[in-house]
């Protein structure tokens, strides 16, 4: 069965310094991974994916993350961070679709407080 | 750009009643997931459709039902609700085509928040 370990479930930092938010899976099979963020009150927006080939994935506002498959790791990092990412991130995991251009269910870590101080 | 819509917004039921959330996926879409979110914990996939057919079941209790419509609209029913069944409910889209490699993402709405009293 699939899991996700995110290992820090808060993560306090100074504005404009850099940051990584740490996270573990564990699957039998090939899988997909997602960083998904959180602002409070808000739906889950998607930062960045891991399918295929390079393992370093760039996302949005800045974020990029590393697939290590010998670690079984997919930390997302940013090297500047501000106030306005302040929020809560998830790490997630899917199964490689049963069929072509299909999508598994996601399976979610417990997610990462992400707290930015001026 | 159109985005997942989700119906209401917020939701308040006593314990006992019943509860029908609606998801309105992005056009073009054929597949919609449902996910849990209880207070402060992570997202808890429940149920999933495909072509209007269940795709893949979690952890969804016995008192949930859903189904996929039609114009692929997905509804949410709930039974018999429970203090624990408060939570952020929400709605994914994805676009699976079966016939190409490719891979395409979730969308999520913005969920519906829904208290038991």
């Amino acid at each position: 069965a699939q899991s996700v370990t995110q290992l820090d479930s808060q993560v306090p930092v100074f504005e404009e310094a850099p940051v990584e938010l740490r996270c573990n899976y564990s699957s039998s099979v090939s899988v997909y991974l997602f960083w998904y963020v959180q602002y409070p009150n808000q739906g889950l927006q998607l930062l960045l994916k891991y399918l295929s080939g390079s393992t370093l994935v760039k996302g949005i506002n800045g974020f990029e993350a590393e697939f290590n498959k010998s670690q079984t790791s997919f930390h997302l990092r940013k090297p500047s961070v501000h106030i306005s990412d302040t929020a809560e991130y998830f790490c997630a995991v899917s199964d490689r679709p049963l069929f072509s251009g299909g999508y598994n269910k996601l399976i979610f870590g417990a997610g990462t407080r992400l707290a930015v101080h001026p | 750009a159109a985005g997942v819509i989700q119906s209401p917004r917020h939701l308040i039921k006593e314990k006992r009643e019943t509860a029908t959330l609606k998801c309105y996926p992005i056009p073009r879409h054929d597949t919609v997931y449902w996910y849990q979110q209880g207070p402060g914990q992570d997202p808890q996939f429940l149920i999933s459709f495909y072509e209007k057919m269940q795709s893949d079941k979690g952890s969804i209790p016995d008192r949930f039902s859903a189904q996929q419509f039609s114009d692929y609209h997905s509804e949410l029913n709930m039974s018999s609700l429970e203090l624990g069944d408060s939570a952020l409910y929400f709605c994914a889209s994805s676009f699976t085509d079966s016939g190409t490699s490719g891979a395409y993402e979730q969308f999520f709405g913005p969920g519906t928040r829904l208290t038991v009293l």
